[in-house]
């Protein structure tokens, strides 16, 4: 049963934390998304990539946010340093990158940061 | 900016009756079209899709309609089961399905038995 897996499912950091998530997407997936969800937001994307090459990261916080894929089996997104305003869920989606092929997303993590 | 909204953040409905969940979007650009379904504690499942030369799209159950003229998305969902209870999500795309989506801010869909 092909799924997306995300890392870890819940986190808890203090402000000013490194926080690493991960995300293994569906073998033979070319394309992974993070997207962040709050109440007040609701589901924002944040960056994603095609074989393994960002293509978009204008939704995400250049100053302490990045994502990188080290390689075709995990993308990371990394927050440094983490502050209160970044608990969230994290959602890694992956798939095919063209018409009819949905993004399937994770699990999600579960950012708390205090 | 441009924007996915929807009309209605709670909708209550007996169990066997049909639902529908409307969304708006503001986007002319928009080719691609999603409904997910999120329960809680999980990640955004998928449910039927649609492309922007369609306005009807059918599966198991559910049906969207596309209504382009006033930029309107709907999901109809036929004999509403409790397991249907959760947040669905609109969604759309300008880059044929490529690019990152962007979402509405959801409709929690309330089963009554």
């Amino acid at each position: 049963d092909a799924r997306v897996t995300q890392t870890p499912r819940h986190k808890v950091t203090e402000m000013g934390q490194e926080v690493t998530m991960r995300c293994q997407p569906i073998l033979g997936h070319n394309t992974v998304f993070w997207y962040r969800q709050t109440m007040m937001q609701g589901l924002e994307l944040l960056a994603y990539f095609r074989n393994r090459a960002p293509l978009d990261d204008s939704g995400m916080p250049k100053d302490r946010f990045s994502a990188e894929m080290p390689d075709a089996t995990l993308a990371t997104l990394k927050i440094q340093p983490s502050e209160p305003r970044d608990s969230a869920v994290y959602f890694c989606a992956s798939g095919l990158g063209h018409w009819n092929t949905e993004a399937f997303f994770g699990q999600g993590t579960r950012l708390t940061v205090v | 900016g441009e924007s996915v909204g929807l009309h209605l953040p709670t909708l209550s409905v007996q169990e066997g009756d049909n639902s529908i969940i409307n969304c708006a979007y503001s986007n002319s650009a928009s080719d691609y079209f999603i409904w997910y379904k999120q329960e809680s504690g999980k990640g955004p499942q998928f449910i039927i899709d649609i492309r922007s030369n369609m306005d009807k799209r059918q599966g198991q159950r559910v049906t969207v309609l596309l209504n382009k003229t006033v930029k309107h998305l709907s999901l109809q969902i036929a004999a509403t089961q409790p397991g249907d209870s959760a947040v669905y999500f609109c969604a759309e795309t300008s880059g044929g399905g490529a690019d990152g989506l962007t979402f509405g801010k959801g409709t929690h869909l309330i089963i009554q038995p």
